[in-house]
């Protein structure tokens, strides 16, 4: 069974400039996270998927920032326009289930590292 | 605010040393508790979890760690490390009925032969 996986895997784009992140989960996973870590930080959460509807997006740092989920499958992450502070690692993550009492396991990427020069 | 603290940036360990790995987290009801290691070029991957029950949970590559709940601890431990245990380790929480990862900075683990 594949995992989840992540495209591209390294970015480089000048500031003002767009940038598109994808993630496709494993199969059947209706839970889809994304986060991110900029130098020297911890990983933080940016917003939580269930199917194709935002079920969480607190930790989404600003309006530059757009993430959809058409389908309820893969995901992309926009950023527009790209500002320095965005650099960082940007990780994607899927579990399976609707959550509630249980905590479902969940499994990540392998990042894609985004340069803002 | 709720957070998970790893003291330690970097640790450098010789081949066949004991290892210990802190963390803790703040204090407050008892989440669930992960370890996370990523080596390069590798996504984040779970060597352990506690959930409830014993305090002292065994996880995948010969890893271990311990709850204590009276020092908000989740310790990490191998009793002898490899060279390719070299990565950076993660100690991280969700707290109940709340689905995100609050993850610790990261401890970067060097091997030295």
């Amino acid at each position: 069974e594949a995992g989840v996986t992540q495209f591209p895997s390294h970015s480089v784009i000048e500031k003002g400039q767009t940038v598109t992140l994808r993630c496709d989960p494993i199969s059947g996973h209706d839970n889809l996270y994304w986060y991110r870590r900029v130098m020297g930080k911890e990983i933080k959460f940016l917003l939580h998927f269930v199917k194709e509807s935002k079920q969480d997006e607190s930790g989404m740092p600003n309006n530059r920032f757009l993430a959809e989920r058409t389908g309820g499958t893969y995901s992309t992450l926009k950023v527009q326009p790209a500002e320095l502070e965005d650099s960082g690692v940007y990780f994607c993550a899927s579990s399976q289930g609707s959550g509630g009492a249980t905590y479902n396991e969940q499994f990540f990427g392998p990042g894609t590292r985004l340069t803002v020069l | 605010a709720q957070s998970v603290t790893q003291p330690d940036i970097h640790i450098t360990v010789s081949e066949g040393a004991s290892l210990e790995l802190r963390c803790n987290y703040s204090y407050g009801a008892t989440p669930y508790l992960f370890w996370y290691v990523q080596s390069p070029g590798q996504g984040l991957q779970l060597l352990l979890k506690y959930f409830s029950g014993d305090t002292l949970v065994q996880g995948i590559k010969g890893f271990e760690a311990e709850f204590k709940r009276s020092q908000s601890s989740f310790n990490l431990r191998k009793p002898s490390v490899h060279w390719s245990d070299a990565a950076e380790y993660f100690c991280a929480v969700v707290w109940y009925r709340d689905d995100k990862i609050i993850f610790g900075k990261g401890t970067r683990l060097h091997i030295l032969p």
